[in-house]
């Protein structure tokens, strides 16, 4: 069964601070990674999707890389906005191609 | 180009009934997958169907089934609720499905279990 973890479970950021987290997954048997960003009444959002290593991806703000040799992939959030407050998932296919998704990192961005 | 949509927002039910819940993908959108998810569990794949076969099924019981129609719009039931099954019910469609398919999800529908 495909593992995905997400660290930290939770993470409290002053407005304008910078901060990163993480999706780890097996590196074995990898052939995407997807990041989506789920506000609190919305529907999850994608964010980004990835699937070569050293990829690094960049919309705005927010920033993800790739490490599917020592399967983690790293999401930056540079300059952080009360806008960020959500929940950041990521998500794999497994070898049946059903989609794992971490439990998330639930961002507060403090004013 | 509209969203994914999803009916009804709200349900509430009783233990041992069943429930449908509807779900229409975006425009040209031939996957949609399901899934539901509860505090403390993420996100948990339930299915996904693709031209009105299933394609991929994830650990629930039988008590859970779906369908597609030939305008890719999807059904989920659950017969025989029980407690547990109250939870957030997201559908997402994508293109194709498939690993690197980005899917694009509904704003769910909340079923409490009485």
């Amino acid at each position: 069964i495909l593992n995905v973890e997400q660290s930290p479970q939770s993470l409290h950021v002053q407005e304008g601070d910078s901060t990163n987290f993480t999706c780890s997954f097996p590196s074995s048997n990898f052939y995407a990674l997807h990041w989506y960003r789920w506000e609190t009444a919305k529907s999850p959002e994608a964010l980004f999707v990835m699937t070569l290593n050293g990829d690094e991806k960049k919309k705005g703000r927010i920033s993800a890389t790739l490490n599917t040799k020592e399967g983690y992939s790293y999401l930056y959030i540079k300059g952080s906005q009360p806008e960020d407050s959500a929940t950041y998932l990521c998500a794999l296919p497994n070898r049946d191609d059903k989609i794992i998704f971490g439990k998330g990192t639930r961002l507060h961005i403090l004013p | 180009k509209a969203g994914v949509t999803q009916t009804p927002r709200y349900l509430i039910k009783t233990r041992g009934q069943q429930v449908t819940l509807s779900c229409s993908p975006i425009s040209g959108h031939r996957s949609v997958s399901w899934y539901q998810q509860t505090p403390g569990q993420g996100l948990q794949f339930l299915f996904e169907y693709f031209s009105e076969t299933q394609r991929n099924k994830g650990n629930f019981p039988g008590r859970f089934s779906g369908r597609q129609f030939s305008n890719s719009r999807s059904e989920m039931n659950v017969s025989t609720l029980e407690l547990g099954d109250s939870a957030l019910y997201l559908c997402a469609s994508s293109l194709a499905g498939g690993g690197p398919d980005t899917q694009y999800f509904g704003p769910g529908t909340r079923l409490t279990v009485l």
